[in-house]
């Protein structure tokens, strides 16, 4: 069982630098989003989707893209990297609002 | 906007000592959800909890679920060092967009 997929786990990024973090998901999911997880504090939600098409913000969207063209993919774009976005990243998914969320493995992002 | 606080940030038992975190939701929740994090992982569900009062159990750990659905604690009796990680707790609002809200996780250290 793959459940969510996310690429790559590792990556180093000079300042100004532009990037994807990819992710995916087999479960056939609506509801996916993307957080970050910063040393030590809690999982804020950079923004999420109700659907294919469809994207909205959430507590932290500034300096980050995504889109969602199909169910199954959700990419995050990084626009202009700055030290302030080093964190590690989560793509999650569910069935609804509110129901279980099934978390990626992460992808540590190191900005210098 | 609907807001989670979890208590406390950090928690260091001696193995077999019991331990206990609290979510507390500024609003009523339409469900929560209990999450761990091992160290350098992903959060992983654990349990859901819907109903008012409601109290469930893996184990050495018990879940509750306050009446007035707003605030829910996890209990572990005689911890192990197996459990150390973060706990997090994760709230589904009542509104349409039901985004899920977490708190900022309880970090438990196990002393052997």
């Amino acid at each position: 069982n793959a459940g969510v997929t996310q690429t790559p786990k590792f990556q180093v990024l000079k300042t100004g630098q532009s990037m994807t973090l990819q992710c995916a998901q087999d479960m056939n999911h609506e509801y996916m989003s993307w957080y970050r997880q910063d040393p030590g504090m809690g999982l804020r939600l950079i923004h999420y989707s109700v659907g294919a098409g469809i994207t909205d913000q959430g507590e932290v969207p500034n300096g980050y893209n995504v889109s969602r063209s199909t169910t199954e993919d959700f990419p995050l774009r990084l626009l202009s990297a700055a030290p302030s976005q080093t964190s590690v990243y989560f793509c999650a998914s569910s069935t609804g609002a509110g129901n279980t969320i099934y978390f990626g493995e992460g992808s540590w992002l190191t900005v210098v | 906007g609907q807001q989670v606080m979890q208590i406390p940030q950090y928690q260091h038992v001696q193995e077999g000592e019991d331990f206990t975190t609290y979510c507390n939701s500024s609003t009523t929740l339409s469900n929560i959800q209990w999450y761990k994090q091992r160290p350098g992982g992903h959060p992983v569900f654990l349990i859901q909890l819907v109903k008012s009062g409601e109290v469930k159990k893996q184990k050495r750990l018990t879940f509750q679920f306050g009446e007035a659905k707003k605030n829910s604690s996890l209990h572990i009796t005689a911890t192990q060092t197996t459990e150390v990680g973060t706990y997090f707790c994760s709230g589904g609002g009542n509104t349409n967009a039901g985004k899920s809200t977490f708190g900022d996780g309880t970090t438990l250290t196990v002393k052997p």
